[in-house]
Protein backbone atom coordinates (compact mmCIF):
# COMPACT_ATOMS: atom_id res chain seq x y z
CA UNK A 1 0.00 0.00 0.00
CA UNK A 2 1.59 3.22 -1.26
CA UNK A 3 1.73 6.12 1.62
CA UNK A 4 0.91 9.44 1.78
CA UNK A 5 3.20 11.37 -1.23
CA UNK A 6 4.32 14.38 -1.07
CA UNK A 7 5.63 16.93 -3.63
CA UNK A 8 8.12 18.51 -4.32
CA UNK A 9 10.15 17.46 -1.09
CA UNK A 10 12.24 20.63 -1.21
CA UNK A 11 11.49 24.48 -2.60
CA UNK A 12 13.41 27.59 -2.36
CA UNK A 13 11.46 30.74 -3.60
CA UNK A 14 12.10 34.63 -3.31
CA UNK A 15 9.75 36.39 -0.76
CA UNK A 16 6.82 37.87 -2.93
CA UNK A 17 6.96 34.86 -5.30
CA UNK A 18 4.61 31.87 -5.06
CA UNK A 19 4.48 28.56 -4.39
CA UNK A 20 1.67 25.20 -4.50
CA UNK A 21 2.58 22.38 -2.72
CA UNK A 22 0.80 18.73 -3.45
CA UNK A 23 -0.07 16.01 -1.29
CA UNK A 24 -1.43 12.82 -2.44
CA UNK A 25 -3.06 10.51 0.83
CA UNK A 26 -3.31 7.23 1.04
CA UNK A 27 -5.98 5.45 -1.17
CA UNK A 28 -9.57 5.88 0.59
CA UNK A 29 -8.64 8.04 3.32
CA UNK A 30 -11.27 10.74 3.49
CA UNK A 31 -9.33 12.80 6.17
CA UNK A 32 -6.64 14.95 4.51
CA UNK A 33 -4.69 16.91 7.05
CA UNK A 34 -2.21 19.85 6.43
CA UNK A 35 0.57 21.10 9.71
CA UNK A 36 3.77 22.94 9.44
CA UNK A 37 6.80 22.89 11.78
CA UNK A 38 8.86 25.96 11.44
CA UNK A 39 12.58 25.92 13.13
CA UNK A 40 12.12 25.31 16.49
CA UNK A 41 8.96 25.02 16.92
CA UNK A 42 6.54 22.18 17.82
CA UNK A 43 4.46 20.40 14.52
CA UNK A 44 1.09 22.86 13.95
CA UNK A 45 -2.09 22.25 12.25
CA UNK A 46 -3.12 24.00 9.58
CA UNK A 47 -6.57 22.30 8.60
CA UNK A 48 -8.39 19.47 7.81
CA UNK A 49 -10.46 18.27 4.94
CA UNK A 50 -13.32 15.60 4.67
CA UNK A 51 -13.31 14.64 1.24
CA UNK A 52 -13.52 17.66 -0.45
CA UNK A 53 -14.74 19.79 2.22
CA UNK A 54 -13.17 22.11 4.50
CA UNK A 55 -13.83 20.35 7.90
CA UNK A 56 -11.57 22.84 10.18
CA UNK A 57 -9.80 25.27 9.14
CA UNK A 58 -8.62 27.23 12.12
CA UNK A 59 -4.56 26.45 11.72
CA UNK A 60 -4.39 29.04 8.95
CA UNK A 61 -2.37 31.70 9.62
CA UNK A 62 -3.64 34.67 7.19
CA UNK A 63 -5.42 34.57 4.07
CA UNK A 64 -2.33 34.01 2.03
CA UNK A 65 -2.64 30.31 1.81
CA UNK A 66 -4.82 28.55 0.13
CA UNK A 67 -5.92 24.82 0.38
CA UNK A 68 -8.17 22.95 -2.16
CA UNK A 69 -9.10 19.29 -2.43
CA UNK A 70 -11.14 19.26 -5.85
CA UNK A 71 -12.70 15.34 -6.28
CA UNK A 72 -11.60 14.45 -2.01
CA UNK A 73 -8.31 13.15 -3.78
CA UNK A 74 -5.31 15.07 -3.41
CA UNK A 75 -4.85 18.31 -2.16
CA UNK A 76 -2.93 21.21 -3.00
CA UNK A 77 -1.53 24.21 -0.36
CA UNK A 78 -0.46 27.42 -2.36
CA UNK A 79 1.17 29.94 -0.79
CA UNK A 80 0.76 33.80 -2.19
CA UNK A 81 2.80 35.79 -1.74
CA UNK A 82 4.88 33.68 0.43
CA UNK A 83 6.77 35.79 2.99
CA UNK A 84 9.99 35.12 5.17
CA UNK A 85 8.23 33.86 7.99
CA UNK A 86 6.34 30.82 5.82
CA UNK A 87 9.71 29.08 5.82
CA UNK A 88 9.61 25.31 6.97
CA UNK A 89 8.56 22.24 6.96
CA UNK A 90 4.87 21.33 5.60
CA UNK A 91 3.71 17.89 6.21
CA UNK A 92 0.32 16.39 5.02
CA UNK A 93 -1.53 13.45 6.70
CA UNK A 94 -4.38 11.23 5.97
CA UNK A 95 -6.68 9.04 8.10
CA UNK A 96 -9.32 6.71 7.73
CA UNK A 97 -11.67 7.14 10.65
CA UNK A 98 -11.77 10.48 12.07
CA UNK A 99 -13.74 9.06 14.61
CA UNK A 100 -12.68 6.30 16.41
CA UNK A 101 -9.46 6.58 16.12
CA UNK A 102 -7.14 9.23 15.06
CA UNK A 103 -4.19 7.33 13.67
CA UNK A 104 -2.94 9.29 10.75
CA UNK A 105 -0.66 8.84 8.60
CA UNK A 106 2.03 11.43 7.73
CA UNK A 107 3.88 12.20 4.27
CA UNK A 108 7.36 13.25 4.38
CA UNK A 109 6.70 16.57 4.39
CA UNK A 110 8.09 19.64 1.84
CA UNK A 111 10.59 21.91 3.33
CA UNK A 112 9.99 25.30 1.92
CA UNK A 113 12.50 28.01 2.41
CA UNK A 114 11.98 32.01 1.63
CA UNK A 115 14.35 34.06 0.62
CA UNK B 1 -4.97 26.88 26.00
CA UNK B 2 -4.09 23.49 25.65
CA UNK B 3 -0.60 22.63 25.56
CA UNK B 4 1.68 19.43 26.00
CA UNK B 5 5.28 20.01 26.50
CA UNK B 6 7.80 17.38 26.16
CA UNK B 7 11.61 17.70 27.77
CA UNK B 8 13.37 19.54 24.77
CA UNK B 9 16.88 18.13 25.77
CA UNK B 10 17.99 15.77 23.93
CA UNK B 11 18.03 11.88 25.60
CA UNK B 12 21.49 9.80 25.32
CA UNK B 13 21.40 6.88 26.61
CA UNK B 14 23.63 3.44 26.65
CA UNK B 15 22.47 0.78 24.11
CA UNK B 16 20.36 -2.40 25.71
CA UNK B 17 19.20 0.17 28.96
CA UNK B 18 15.45 1.47 28.86
CA UNK B 19 14.57 4.41 27.55
CA UNK B 20 11.55 6.83 29.44
CA UNK B 21 10.35 9.69 27.49
CA UNK B 22 7.78 12.14 29.17
CA UNK B 23 5.11 13.98 28.01
CA UNK B 24 2.79 16.55 30.19
CA UNK B 25 0.03 17.86 29.01
CA UNK B 26 -1.95 21.36 30.45
CA UNK B 27 -5.41 23.14 30.45
CA UNK B 28 -7.43 20.10 28.90
CA UNK B 29 -8.35 16.54 29.48
CA UNK B 30 -7.29 13.99 26.51
CA UNK B 31 -9.11 11.20 25.58
CA UNK B 32 -5.97 9.82 24.31
CA UNK B 33 -2.67 10.42 23.63
CA UNK B 34 -0.36 8.95 20.42
CA UNK B 35 3.62 8.33 20.07
CA UNK B 36 5.26 9.33 16.67
CA UNK B 37 8.26 8.50 15.62
CA UNK B 38 10.39 10.82 13.39
CA UNK B 39 13.39 10.08 11.47
CA UNK B 40 15.40 13.23 9.90
CA UNK B 41 13.77 14.29 6.81
CA UNK B 42 10.74 12.23 7.31
CA UNK B 43 7.71 12.72 8.55
CA UNK B 44 6.24 11.42 12.16
CA UNK B 45 5.49 7.52 11.89
CA UNK B 46 2.39 6.76 14.83
CA UNK B 47 3.72 4.21 17.28
CA UNK B 48 1.08 3.88 20.15
CA UNK B 49 -2.29 5.20 21.52
CA UNK B 50 -3.33 4.91 25.25
CA UNK B 51 -6.87 6.10 25.99
CA UNK B 52 -7.58 7.97 29.25
CA UNK B 53 -8.73 4.98 31.42
CA UNK B 54 -6.03 2.84 29.98
CA UNK B 55 -3.17 2.67 32.65
CA UNK B 56 -0.29 1.06 30.49
CA UNK B 57 -0.22 0.17 26.74
CA UNK B 58 2.63 -2.16 25.30
CA UNK B 59 3.62 -3.27 22.06
CA UNK B 60 7.10 -5.05 21.63
CA UNK B 61 9.55 -3.29 23.63
CA UNK B 62 7.49 0.14 23.74
CA UNK B 63 5.02 0.37 26.77
CA UNK B 64 3.47 3.60 27.33
CA UNK B 65 1.48 5.05 30.62
CA UNK B 66 -0.98 7.14 31.26
CA UNK B 67 -1.66 9.05 33.94
CA UNK B 68 -4.43 11.38 34.35
CA UNK B 69 -3.71 12.98 38.21
CA UNK B 70 -0.39 13.79 36.92
CA UNK B 71 -1.38 14.42 33.71
CA UNK B 72 1.85 12.63 31.63
CA UNK B 73 2.28 10.08 29.81
CA UNK B 74 5.39 8.10 29.96
CA UNK B 75 6.97 6.12 27.05
CA UNK B 76 9.83 3.86 27.46
CA UNK B 77 11.76 1.77 25.27
CA UNK B 78 13.43 -1.56 26.76
CA UNK B 79 16.61 -2.61 25.37
CA UNK B 80 17.09 -0.20 23.69
CA UNK B 81 19.08 -0.31 19.84
CA UNK B 82 21.03 2.23 18.53
CA UNK B 83 18.44 2.07 15.56
CA UNK B 84 15.61 3.67 18.00
CA UNK B 85 17.77 6.94 17.67
CA UNK B 86 15.25 9.33 16.62
CA UNK B 87 13.01 12.26 18.09
CA UNK B 88 9.90 11.01 19.65
CA UNK B 89 6.91 12.94 19.58
CA UNK B 90 3.76 13.58 22.09
CA UNK B 91 0.15 14.31 20.37
CA UNK B 92 -4.20 14.38 20.95
CA UNK B 93 -6.65 15.47 19.64
CA UNK B 94 -7.16 18.70 20.70
CA UNK B 95 -10.88 19.73 21.98
CA UNK B 96 -13.55 18.14 19.78
CA UNK B 97 -12.02 18.38 16.79
CA UNK B 98 -9.51 15.95 14.58
CA UNK B 99 -6.75 18.04 14.42
CA UNK B 100 -3.53 16.71 16.88
CA UNK B 101 -2.09 18.98 18.88
CA UNK B 102 1.95 18.10 19.05
CA UNK B 103 5.08 18.62 21.64
CA UNK B 104 8.33 19.68 20.31
CA UNK B 105 9.29 16.65 20.80
CA UNK B 106 12.28 14.52 22.24
CA UNK B 107 15.55 13.40 20.60
CA UNK B 108 16.96 9.93 21.45
CA UNK B 109 20.29 8.91 21.09
CA UNK B 110 21.38 5.29 22.02
CA UNK B 111 24.81 4.53 21.75
CA UNK B 112 26.69 1.37 21.23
Amino acid sequence: EAGVTQFPSHSVIEKGQTVTLRCDPISGHDNLYWYRRVMGKEIKFLLHFVKESKQDESGMPNNRFLAERTGGTYSTLKVQPAELEDSGVYFCASSQDAKSRNEQFFGPGTRLTVL
Amino acid sequence: SQKIEQNSEALNIQEGKTATLTCNYTNYSPAYLQWYRQDPGRGPVFLLLIRENEKEKRKERLKVTFDTTLKQSLFHITASQPADSATYLCASRAGGYNKLIFGAGTRLAVHP
